[in-house]
């Protein structure tokens, strides 16, 4: 078990470009979470996935934002236009979900963090 | 919908002392409550969780918290910090019954200073 990994760490971009972040869950871990947390703030929730279906996205998600979970293992988080309102630390979560695990299915656990500045 | 509130947005304590982060929340249906630890630059840290039976739930590095339903709460105690305890904790909760992602909602956070 090594954990949520995201990619990269730390990104610097300029306004108006467009960014991705990348999220590896658990192995096996069938539902997966993103997340955005800004200063002083505790995170919020943007979206979830169960396997490669998108399930529920919160309305913070603008238009300018797209995720994906393509085979169910992996997630991308996109952010096109960026603006500065968008410098926040993004957050992936995975879950084993009921039937895998039902003791801990509410279990997030989350990665490091990807930290996103826009100048 | 669910929210949380931590009252305390920072607690500064001595090593060794006792401390209390207080966490309530509000739902209209059944939750489930967590606690998180977030150190600096780093991402959460699961420390303790309420789903069921005993009110009373023990956590990770010696820290607990009591579920009091009546008083919608959930605070997390400690009774002798240490300087390593020194980070933000996030009080959290997650509806029941409502199907669907099981997001969690999370409070503002507490940061928790512990001082030599």
């Amino acid at each position: 078990d090594t954990g949520v990994s995201q990619d990269p760490r730390h990104k610097i971009t300029k306004r108006g470009q467009n960014v991705t972040f990348r999220c590896d869950p658990i192995s096996e871990h069938n539902r997966l979470y993103w997340y955005r947390q800004t200063l002083g703030q505790g995170p919020e929730f943007l979206t979830y996935f169960q396997n490669e279906a998108q399930l529920e996205k919160s309305r913070l998600l603008s238009d300018r934002f797209s995720a994906e979970r393509p085979k169910g293992s992996f997630s991308t988080l996109e952010i096109q236009r960026t603006e500065q309102g968008d410098s926040a630390m993004y957050l992936c979560a995975s879950s084993p979900g009921r039937y895998l695990k039902p003791t801990h299915s509410y279990e997030q656990y989350f990665g490091p963090g990807t930290r996103l500045t826009v100048t | 919908a669910q929210s949380v509130t931590q009252l305390d947005s920072q607690v500064p304590v001595f090593e060794e002392a006792p401390v209390e982060l207080r966490c309530n929340y509000s739902s209209s249906v059944s939750v489930y409550l967590f606690w998180y630890v977030q150190y600096p630059n780093q991402g959460l840290q699961l420390l303790l969780k309420y789903l069921s039976g005993s009110t009373l739930v023990k956590g990770i590095n010696g820290f607990e918290a009591e579920f009091n339903k009546s008083q919608t709460s959930f605070h997390l105690r400690k009774p002798s910090v240490h300087i390593s305890d020194t980070a933000e904790y996030f009080c959290a909760v997650s509806g029941l019954g409502q199907g669907g992602s099981e997001k969690l909602v999370f409070g503002k956070g507490t940061k928790l200073t512990v001082n030599p």
